[in-house]
């Protein structure tokens, strides 16, 4: 079975600094997908960005990038540029290539300070 | 596009009675929709697969007959919870999959269930 871990369960950071949330996973699957998902205190989930594990490009949208690291199971979020909107809760996720079920992590608690 | 809904979004019931909610894929869709738990500054937990025109999946440990998912459309899956009990009470999240791909997810905006 996958997991997922996310060892920060909460992190602050000052407005229009830079911060790295991390995520590690387990799995003997080749491909597969990862994702960063963000709830807001409204608690709608929003989807932050999507890796293919087959593509060795780390994706980016925006101010949002990721470090995927294929041998090391690690797939951090780096968001740049924090703005007081970023403050959310931010859940990492898994799923196989073949497969449909998200599998989370914990989530991290993110606090953006003016 | 890609706009999920939930109704309601909040929801007080009585224990012993059964609740409904409803989520829709507005603008696509949706062979294929899921059911999430969320407690309090928790992760989501996956509880059914609900696929459109057949019986829904249920994961390990989730009572089928307690929790009621029924996926009549390409555009509407519900969750019925029967005879509610305090312990149900929980944040309810659907998701679907747009055009028959479930490798990305979109989110209803989630339903508060609280049983008295």
């Amino acid at each position: 079975a996958q997991t997922v871990t996310q060892s920060q369960p909460e992190m602050s950071v000052q407005e229009a600094e830079t911060v790295t949330l991390s995520c590690t996973y387990d799995t003997s699957e080749s491909n597969y997908y990862l994702f960063w998902y963000k709830q807001p205190p409204s608690r709608q989930m929003i989807l932050v960005i999507r890796q293919e594990a087959y593509k060795q490009q780390n994706a980016t949208e925006n101010r949002f990038s990721v470090n995927f690291q294929k041998a090391a199971k690690s797939f951090s979020l780096k968001i740049s540029d924090s703005q007081l909107g970023d403050t959310a809760m931010y859940f990492c996720a898994f799923m196989k290539h073949e497969g449909n079920k998200l599998v989370f992590g914990a989530g991290t608690i993110l606090r953006v300070k003016s | 596009g890609a706009v999920v809904s939930q109704h309601p979004s909040r929801v007080i019931c009585k224990s012993g009675t059964s609740v409904k909610i409803e989520c829709r894929s507005l603008d696509f869709q949706a062979t294929t929709m899921f059911w999430y738990r969320q407690f309090p500054k928790q992760s989501l937990m996956l509880m059914a697969t609900s696929n459109e025109g057949s019986k829904a999946t249920y994961e390990q440990g989730v009572e089928k007959d307690k929790f009621l998912i029924n996926h009549a459309s390409l555009t509407l899956s519900t969750l019925t919870v029967t005879s509610a009990h305090p312990e149900d009470s929980s944040f309810y999240i659907c998701s679907a999959g747009r055009g028959g791909r479930t490798d990305t997810q979109y989110f209803g905006p989630g339903t508060r269930l609280t049983v008295l």
